[in-house]
């Protein structure tokens, strides 16, 4: 069946550093493709989205590109801040009909000052 | 819209008593959907419906839950008899089924329920 793999965490890095979430998938087709950020306390929000092989999705700083060849989905932003910590999820959904999305297990990431 | 709508935010029952989590979807949309977070399982999912309708139950870890949506607009979640592992921070999603892919869900903020 489907999946979603992501790199496990903690993502610790200081304020201003580059961040890079890797994500990757095992679907069949062309799924559509997911970030989900949490913060703590909250429930989860659609960060960014791409539907099709080499769309960019981008929300907030924060980018990611779909890669057919290589199935993957990896976040990147080119400086954090304080207030992007929080937990991110990496999630598909397929491509005929209605599918319920899969998450990956979720990356946290600690930004410190 | 005021997004999806969780009660209550937080909620502290006796082992054995009977839960109840509400959810309200947003307006227009085909499908609920109820989450499980722990640290231990990550996301799970327990149960989603399309018009009402439950499609998919397999989450539901046991017995003693239980999930309706007796209309468009609300859905709830029961625990009877509640247990200490039933501790978690429980999700109600919404979705609509777009004429465009890629729609995702919108997320409520979540009950957090402890078992003592």
């Amino acid at each position: 069946g489907d999946s979603v793999t992501q790199m496990e965490g903690p993502v610790t890095l200081s304020e201003e550093a580059f961040l890079t979430i890797n994500c990757t998938y095992t679907a069949t087709g062309y799924p559509s493709l997911f970030w989900y950020v949490q913060y703590p306390g909250e429930g989860l929000q659609l960060l960014l989205k791409a539907t099709k092989a080499d769309d960019k999705g981008s929300n907030k700083g924060f980018e990611a590109t779909y890669r057919k060849e290589t199935t993957s989905f990896h976040l990147e932003k080119g400086s954090v801040q304080v207030s992007d910590s929080a937990v991110y999820f990496c999630a598909l959904s397929g491509d005929t009909g209605f599918q319920k999305l899969v998450f990956g297990t979720g990356t946290r990431l600690l930004v410190s000052p | 819209d005021a997004g999806v709508i969780q009660s209550p935010r937080h909620e502290v029952t006796e082992m054995g008593q009977e839960v109840t989590l509400r959810c309200k979807p947003i307006s227009g949309h085909d499908y609920l959907f109820w989450y499980r977070q722990t640290m231990m399982r990550g996301l799970e999912l327990l149960i989603y419906f399309n018009n009402n309708v439950p499609i998919d139950d397999s989450g539901m870890p046991e017995d003693r839950f239980s999930a309706k949506m007796p209309n468009a607009s609300f859905s709830t979640l029961k625990i009877q008899p509640s247990e200490p592992r039933d501790s978690a921070v429980y999700f109600c999603a919404s979705s609509l089924v777009p004429r465009a892919r890629g729609y995702g869900y919108t997320f409520g903020s979540g009950t957090r329920l402890t078992i003592v």
